[in-house]
């Protein structure tokens, strides 16, 4: 089963306006990570945020995660075309001794111009 | 600097038979990981390879074999291809466990 569920599974907005998505997780874990996959492409890093981290930004991103809750949000500020692609959260098993990302089904984001 | 290369970019099996894909990583990375996607799923882990000799199961592993020939390269192995391994399949690598991954292009497998 899936680690990581991303909410909601698209979203769609005009470009200039800010896109959240937010990704919920089951187990502990040492550290979270968010990804984006333009249309038959691999998948490109964006962010890694440890469990003793709360926030962290990069540029346009802003990444929160609430160990408590077990969730992370993704916040795309002033959104552009092309930020137009699927956002992916990964996260390991914390404890497991080796570093297992699984990936959560995704987001689809369409930035309407 | 190349990356991540996989090939081949794509394939087309009939059911049964066999085929490697390889994977082959510039980073000097220790750690590779072999995933699939299908629509609707996101990414499963199908195997990985903390560092070069070791190897382990993912989510997915039933059908698959790997191998680390050495610390750039990991190979998937699909003895005999079935229509539900049809995917892309992605490879990934990282320096640690605890570093972002570096994706292929992935490869895009048909089984008929």
């Amino acid at each position: 089963s899936q680690q990581g569920e991303e909410d909601p599974q698209a979203l769609s907005i005009q470009e200039g306006e800010n896109a959240t998505m937010n990704c919920s997780y089951k187990t502990s874990i040492n550290n979270l990570q968010w990804y984006r996959q333009n249309s038959g492409r691999g998948l490109v890093h964006l962010i890694l945020i440890r469990s003793n981290e709360r926030e962290k930004h990069s540029g346009r991103l802003r990444v929160t995660l609430d160990t408590s809750k077990k969730s992370s949000s993704l916040l795309i500020t002033a959104s552009r075309a092309a930020d137009t692609a699927s956002y992916f959260c990964a996260t390991d098993a914390f404890g497991s001794g080796t570093y297992k990302y699984i990936f959560g089904t995704g987001t689809r984001l369409k930035v309407l111009a | 600097n190349a990356g991540v290369t996989q090939t081949p970019k794509f394939q087309v099996l009939k059911t049964g038979q066999s085929m490697t894909l390889q994977c082959a990583q510039d980073m000097n990375h220790n750690s590779m990981y072999w995933y699939r996607q299908d629509p609707g799923m996101g990414l499963r882990l199908i195997y990985y390879s903390a560092s070069e000799g070791t190897t382990d199961k993912g989510e997915v592993p039933n059908g698959y074999n790997v191998s680390r020939l050495n610390k750039r390269e990991f190979s998937l192995r699909l003895e005999s291809a079935a229509p539900s391994q049809t995917s892309v399949y992605f490879c990934a690598s990282s320096q640690t466990g605890n570093s972002p991954l570096h994706f292929g292009n992935g490869t895009r497998l048909t089984v008929t």
